[in-house]
């Protein structure tokens, strides 16, 4: 069962302008973990926030936590035509079901970035 | 270090057959993951090793055998492929499966039965 929805599930945008997208869950979670992946490849971890935090940054990376809203944000500035790929949440740290805590992924936002 | 790695990167069955998809870390850690990726749907958990000598069903179970060989391997076999089997298969590791720590991932295997 998915925990995390992201949205928008696709998103064109131009060189140089700010991307913005946005993750959903359900249930109590200990962290969010947002990853990113080229197509054809695996995912590559990019930025981990705890329930106990509302901003992280990281580079062009901004991450917002907003636990009340069971929401978070990821906001890439700047986008450049490399950051063209499928960017994932991850929700962890609690037990759902039988999976001890594992993480759960969304479905996905495909983000194009045109030069 | 390689990180995570998997054979084959790409596989063709015919319905019936059967195969193991191979996967390797170098990081030390202790839990490792095999995940299916299908269109629109995500990344799903077929089964998970939370150490080494312990296996553990995730989401989509069914069809599916896992072995810890080792601290560094896990593998996943199908012992009767079926075509709703067709995705591309993920491995993972991290440091424990508590779902606090970060996830590295293999560059996958891309799986069509026929």
């Amino acid at each position: 069962s998915q925990q995390g929805e992201e949205d928008p599930q696709a998103l064109s945008i131009q060189e140089g302008e700010n991307a913005t997208m946005n993750c959903s869950y359900k249930t109590s979670i200990n962290n969010l973990q947002w990853y990113r992946q080229n197509s054809g490849r695996g995912l590559v971890h990019l930025i981990l926030i705890r329930s106990n935090e509302r901003e992280k940054h990281s580079g062009r990376l901004r991450v917002t936590l907003d636990t009340s809203k069971k929401s978070s944000s990821l906001l890439i500035t700047a986008s450049r035509a490399a950051d063209t790929a499928s960017y994932f949440c991850a929700t962890g740290g609690m037990n759902y079901g039988g999976s001890q805590g594992n993480l759960i992924f969304g479905k996905g936002t495909k983000l194009s970035v045109k030069p | 270090n390689a990180g995570v790695t998997q054979t084959p990167k790409f596989q063709v069955l015919k319905t019936g057959q059967s195969m193991t998809l191979q996967c390797a870390q170098d990081m030390n850690h202790n839990s490792m993951y095999w995940y299916r990726q299908d269109p629109g749907m995500g990344l799903r958990l077929i089964y998970y090793s939370a150490s080494e000598g312990t296996t553990d069903k995730g989401e989509v179970p069914n069809g599916y055998n896992v072995s810890r060989l080792n601290k560094r391997e896990f593998s996943l076999r199908l012992e009767s492929a079926a075509p709703s089997q067709t995705s591309v298969y993920f491995c993972a590791s991290s440091e424990t499966s508590r779902g606090r720590e970060t996830q590295y991932f293999g560059p996958g295997t891309r799986l069509l039965v026929l």
